[in-house]
């Protein structure tokens, strides 16, 4: 099945850095990559996501990109606030098309 | 905004008991999921359902879990016999399609605590 790899399980930047957070995926199948942001003991919600007929896409500061070639998309964030700190996961869609798989998260800290 | 609701927020069991954990998925939509986190962990994909049946499980979703929809409005799934491993925040998710084609809005969850 399915297996995400992300990188790096904690991040510290200071505000107006960039940040920029990796993941892998193993099936070739999967096609559908979101990024979902978790602020403490609150739901993952959705900040972007992409297709595999694309190779990139932004949303004023955050970018996401994919190569499906080397099997890695990547988040970036531009201009990052304090308010951008959370638990950051990225997830790849299985092969049946109904389940996401989920990276172990990447903590991102920005300091003012 | 519409959003999808699960309760009760905290539930504290003993081991060998069963819980039910309860969902509201927004109203339009059809597909439904459970996925897990342990404190300090990933989200773990559990299951999804759709038309009234089980469309995908891993393998942590194993006979002492199952789902239903009784109703027009709650998504529920059942852990017969918890153990201890078993405490974690249950997510409950929905989406009008299949998660390949749309995003899937996750509710608020239910932190299990099996003692």
């Amino acid at each position: 099945g399915e297996n995400v790899e992300q990188h790096p399980s904690t991040l510290s930047v200071q505000e107006g850095d960039s940040a920029v957070i990796k993941c892998t995926y193993s099936d070739s199948a999967s096609n559908y990559f979101p990024w979902y942001k978790q602020e403490l003991g609150k739901r993952p919600q959705l900040i972007i996501d992409i297709r595999s007929n694309v190779g990139e896409k932004k949303d004023q500061r955050i970018a996401v990109t994919l190569n499906k070639t080397a099997k890695h998309f990547s988040l970036h964030i531009t201009e990052t606030q304090p308010e951008d700190s959370a638990v950051y996961f990225c997830a790849a869609s299985a092969q049946a098309g109904t389940a996401l798989i989920f990276g172990k998260g990447t903590t991102l800290s920005v300091s003012s | 905004e519409p959003e999808v609701t699960q309760t009760p927020s905290h539930q504290v069991t003993q081991m060998g008991q069963e819980v039910i954990l309860r969902c509201v998925p927004i109203s339009n939509h059809l597909y439904f999921y459970w996925y897990r986190q342990i404190l300090g962990q990933k989200v773990e994909f559990l299951v999804s359902f759709y038309n009234n049946e089980i469309s995908e499980k891993s393998e942590i979703f194993d006979d002492q879990f199952s789902v239903e929809r009784p109703d027009g409005s709650n998504f529920t799934l059942k852990i017969r016999s918890t153990k201890l491993e078993d405490s974690a925040m249950y997510f409950c998710a929905s989406s009008t399609q299949s998660i390949m084609n749309t995003e899937a809005f996750f509710g608020q969850g239910t932190r299990l605590t099996v003692v």
